[in-house]
């Protein structure tokens, strides 16, 4: 299937702990989005890389690394999590010339 | 005040009925997005629009770009219709702000 692809659906972690959600997309697209929606439900961009380039970092703590080992990937690493991170974080991908994007299912991390 | 503002934020209606989501927006835009978000999260892209109307099934969008303002409207709508639906802008290329979504639920 054509699809993006973020793994895992659901994490459950402690303060504290470091870890990593992966994204990948077949689509082809040359641009890739980490966004992430609070527990308000509202969506925010947090960064996107063009050909494994990052264009935007949306003043994220640093704590957020995200990593594009080829422009059909873009992982997400959290190190030293903390309460606050607990959210939904949505991967998608686009053409950058065109403006249609394709939003992977989300993954639901929980810090306890 | 966001730069992306929805009304209403909740609606509840009637099978049947003929629904309408604004969006206003403060920013200057290269396109317009309206996306749909079910209770099992995820999301769904309906419309893209940088001008005019576009039609998909029982789904209409239009925007007005002078005014900044879009709608959606939803025609005979169903239970299966119950969703957040989102409005989103591309100020750019590189990223999408969000307005903060209308939960609509539709009764039988």
């Amino acid at each position: 299937d054509t699809a993006v692809s973020q793994t895992p659906k659901y994490l459950v972690t402690q303060m504290g702990n470091d870890k990593s959600i992966k994204c990948e997309q077949n689509l082809g697209h040359d641009t890739m989005y980490w966004y992430k929606q609070d527990s308000k439900k509202f969506l925010k961009i947090m960064f996107s890389y063009n050909n494994k380039e990052l264009i935007i970092n949306e003043t994220v703590p640093n704590r957020f690394s995200p990593k594009s080992p080829d422009k059909a990937h873009l992982n997400l690493h959290i190190n030293s999590l903390e309460l606050g991170d607990s959210a939904v974080y949505f991967c998608a991908s686009s053409f950058r010339s065109n403006y249609g994007y394709t939003f992977g299912s989300g993954t639901r991390l929980t810090v306890v | 005040k966001n730069e992306v503002e929805q009304s209403p934020q909740n609606l509840t209606a009637q099978e049947g009925e003929f629904i309408t989501i604004n969006c206003s927006y403060s920013v200057g835009i290269s396109a317009l997005h309206w996306l749909q978000q079910h209770p099992g999260g995820g999301i769904v892209s309906l419309f893209m629009l940088s001008s005019g109307k576009k039609k998909h099934g029982r789904l209409i969008a239009t925007i007005n770009i002078q005014e900044k303002h879009s709608s959606l409207h939803i025609t005979a709508s169903h239970p299966r219709d119950s969703a957040v639906y989102i409005c989103a802008v591309s100020p750019s290329t590189d990223k999408l702000i969000f307005g903060t979504g209308t939960r609509l639920q539709v009764f039988p």
